[in-house]
């Protein structure tokens, strides 16, 4: 059971917006911790695609973006591309934990 | 560009100690601004954050996996290093050194290495 919740799938088709949360509380979201979020390609490491909740590193295109909300954030993905298709993770700290803590894995599928 | 290569054994006997090794290079492992990571996927499963070091010595790990995990900074070799041990079949994965920031948006996980898969078997 991962600290934080994500759902286990979404999909959409191309062109399509669609939209990944991440649940937490209050000791990790919820009291201010930035929010990272990564895409995982299949066979490969994870690559980082949005830092400190909405910031996106150089390359990742503006069709991603970040928001955070009380506990929660989101990811957003617009103009839905079949490269698109991949498992995102979201990731925070938990002070009542003292841990690193990453989001269950949600599998995009682009149909 | 900084790139990070895992090393160390792919097959690992049940209660016995697993040991990574990360070489970086392109960019300086005695870095105030970052830290050193480890972090494992099993197979078809998420991620989970082992633990992490940075260059003045501090360490930090997961409370799941404390009492059997050590990790190490080496900065004459540019190598962390990862210790594992009493290692069973459920630490089965994928195991990814990488990087974090340590200023501004803390704990963000820039680059990664390529990951290497250690299995335990007898």
């Amino acid at each position: 059971q991962s600290v934080l919740t994500q759902p286990p799938s979404v999909s959409g088709a191309p062109g399509q917006r669609v939209t990944i949360s991440c649940t937490g509380s209050d000791s990790n979201i919820g009291t201010g911790y930035d929010v990272h979020w990564y895409q995982q390609l299949p066979g490969t490491a994870p690559k980082l695609l949005m830092f400190g909740t909405t910031h996106r590193p150089s390359g990742v295109p503006d069709r991603f973006s970040g928001s955070k909300s009380g506990p929660s954030a989101s990811l957003a993905i617009t103009g839905l591309q079949a490269e698109d298709e991949a498992d995102y993770y979201c990731q925070s700290y938990d002070n009542s934990l003292s841990a690193w803590v990453f989001g269950g894995g949600t599998k995009l599928t682009v149909l | 560009q900084l790139q990070l290569q895992e090393s160390g054994p792919g097959l690992v006997k049940p209660s016995e100690t697993l040991s990574l090794s990360c070489t970086v290079s392109g960019g300086a492992i005695s870095s105030s601004d970052h830290y050193w990571v480890w972090i494992r996927q099993p197979p078809g499963k998420g991620l989970e954050w082992i633990g992490s070091i940075y260059y003045i010595g501090g360490t930090f790990y997961n409370p799941s996996l404390k009492s059997r995990v050590t990790i190490s900074l080496d900065s004459s070799k540019s190598q962390f290093s990862l210790d594992l041990s009493s290692v069973t079949a459920a630490d089965t994965a994928v195991y990814y050194c990488a990087r974090a920031l340590r200023g501004t948006f803390r704990y963000s996980v820039d680059y990664w290495g390529h990951g290497t898969l250690v299995t335990v078997s007898s």
